[in-house]
């Protein structure tokens, strides 16, 4: 089936730092989409992007949609102790297949 | 909070019973999706629904069947429960069917002994 590969694993920064993860896929999707979970919680979204080459901004989260259509990438500016979490980006190819899930960037940061 | 509540909130039990998860989507959402969230595994997709109807399947075992009820809301029912089914069910609701933004509820964590 499809896979996404989610990288890094882990990132341990220092407060105020900015943060860069990405996903990638064997095959194109058509919507990105990126979450955040706190422990004990579920899922949050953060950003969706519905076309391929689109830059969106939510706060200091700036995510892009590859022009490849096989990648995706999120940004994290200054980052603060609230952003701790897992990150996790998820595909879809079309609104009749189920979204895929990477398996999550887990970020620590330290103050 | 995202609008999806889901009961309980922990279950712990023990192999070969059957346990009932619930699900109440956001207000309007007609679609519920399924999810199982282990250690090793990550995010899997189970099964959608979308107003009373069946619409997608994922990895979902044989032993684990769902429905959504007139009212929307779902429920995950497990049975013949085994050690690896431990873990978070979460689910998540949208307003279509064919949505691919999706919220999730805060999940039900299942430890099977």
């Amino acid at each position: 089936g499809q896979q996404l590969n989610q990288s890094p694993q882990s990132m341990f920064i220092q407060e105020g730092e900015d943060v860069s993860m990405n996903c990638t896929s064997s095959s194109i999707f058509n919507t990105w989409l990126w979450y955040k979970q706190d422990p004990g919680e579920g899922p949050v979204l953060l950003i969706a992007l519905y076309k391929a080459g689109e830059l969106t901004s939510n706060g200091r989260l700036t995510a892009q949609f590859g022009i490849t259509r096989k990648d995706s990438f999120l940004n994290i500016s200054a980052s603060i102790p609230s952003d701790v979490g897992i990150y996790f980006c998820a595909g879809s190819f079309s609104g009749n297949t189920p979204l895929v899930f990477g398996k999550g960037t887990r970020l620590s940061v330290i103050a | 909070d995202s609008g999806v509540t889901q009961t309980p909130k922990h279950l712990i039990t023990a192999t070969g019973q059957r346990v009932t998860l619930r699900c109440s989507p956001r207000s309007g959402d007609l679609s519920v999706y399924w999810y199982q969230q282990s250690l090793d595994q990550g995010l899997q997709f189970l099964i959608q629904y979308y107003n009373g109807e069946e619409r997608a399947k994922g990895n979902i075992l044989e032993r684990f069947s769902a429905q959504q009820f007139p009212d929307l809301h779902s429920e995950l029912n497990l049975s013949s429960l085994e050690l690896g089914d431990s873990a978070l069910y979460f689910c998540a609701s949208s307003p279509r069917l064919h949505q691919e933004t999706q919220y999730f509820g805060p999940g039900t964590r299942l430890l099977v002994l």
